[in-house]
């Protein structure tokens, strides 16, 4: 298993501000993910974090307003950029484990005012 | 299109009373499908996975191709269930796409 944190837990921030999200893990993994949980909905992955490559996006998402960082293998960050009232979400992590089994972080909840 | 569909927002049942969690998806392929859970206060874990054939405090899925589901169910609700149970297939490389959810509320 591996146990993931993740900073700020919560935060309320003004719309066009930017905010970087960290999450460590215990353990080295190789795939670390981000997935974004909008009131009432369900999980949407954002994108994929290699360590030593650029992070991969899903359709919808951009690098411009979620730039990625994953400096070594227990580490990486998510950016909300130029946020506004739409983008507040839970924000979670997730590493990618043998079997496809994965581990999630607590979450960050984000309210943009 | 890839899709996991859970048809119930809320399942409301009794303790002791079955419960059935309905998960049907689309995907054109081999799917790995996946039952994950979140409880009051705490992060999402996996449930159960259709590849391992087990029963997980007492919950099984079986994963039939021909109806595209993945039904969540156990024979004997305990309060201790209730929670939000999320249906889930891999596109590969542990790329999950998610259904919208089900929360179960089991009361005494």
């Amino acid at each position: 298993s591996a146990v993931i944190s993740q900073k700020p837990s919560r935060d309320i921030c003004q719309r066009g501000t930017s905010l970087t999200i960290q999450c460590q893990v215990d353990s080295q993994v190789t795939m670390m993910f981000w997935y974004r949980q909008q009131p009432g909905q369900s999980l949407t992955l954002i994108a994929t974090a290699n360590q030593g490559s650029e992070a991969t996006y899903e359709s919808g998402f951009v690098i411009d307003k979620f730039p990625i960082s994953r400096p070594n293998l227990t580490f990486s960050t998510l950016t909300v950029s130029n946020m506004s009232p739409e983008d507040s979400s839970i924000y979670l992590c997730s590493v990618g484990q043998s079997s496809y089994e994965q581990y999630f972080g607590p979450g960050t909840r984000l309210t943009v005012t | 299109a890839q899709r996991v569909t859970q048809p119930e927002k809320l399942l409301s049942v009794f303790k002791g009373a079955p419960v059935e969690l309905k998960c049907n998806y689309s995907y054109s392929g081999s799917p790995e499908l996946f039952w994950y859970v979140q409880y009051s206060r705490q992060r999402l874990q996996l449930l159960l996975r259709h590849i391992s054939r087990e029963s997980i405090k007492g919950f099984t899925a079986d994963l039939n191709k021909g109806e595209t589901s993945f039904h969540l169910k156990k024979p004997f609700a305990q309060e201790e269930d209730s929670a939000m149970y999320y249906c889930a297939l891999t596109r590969g490389y542990n790329k999950l796409i998610f259904g919208a959810g089900t929360r179960l509320a089991v009361h005494p």
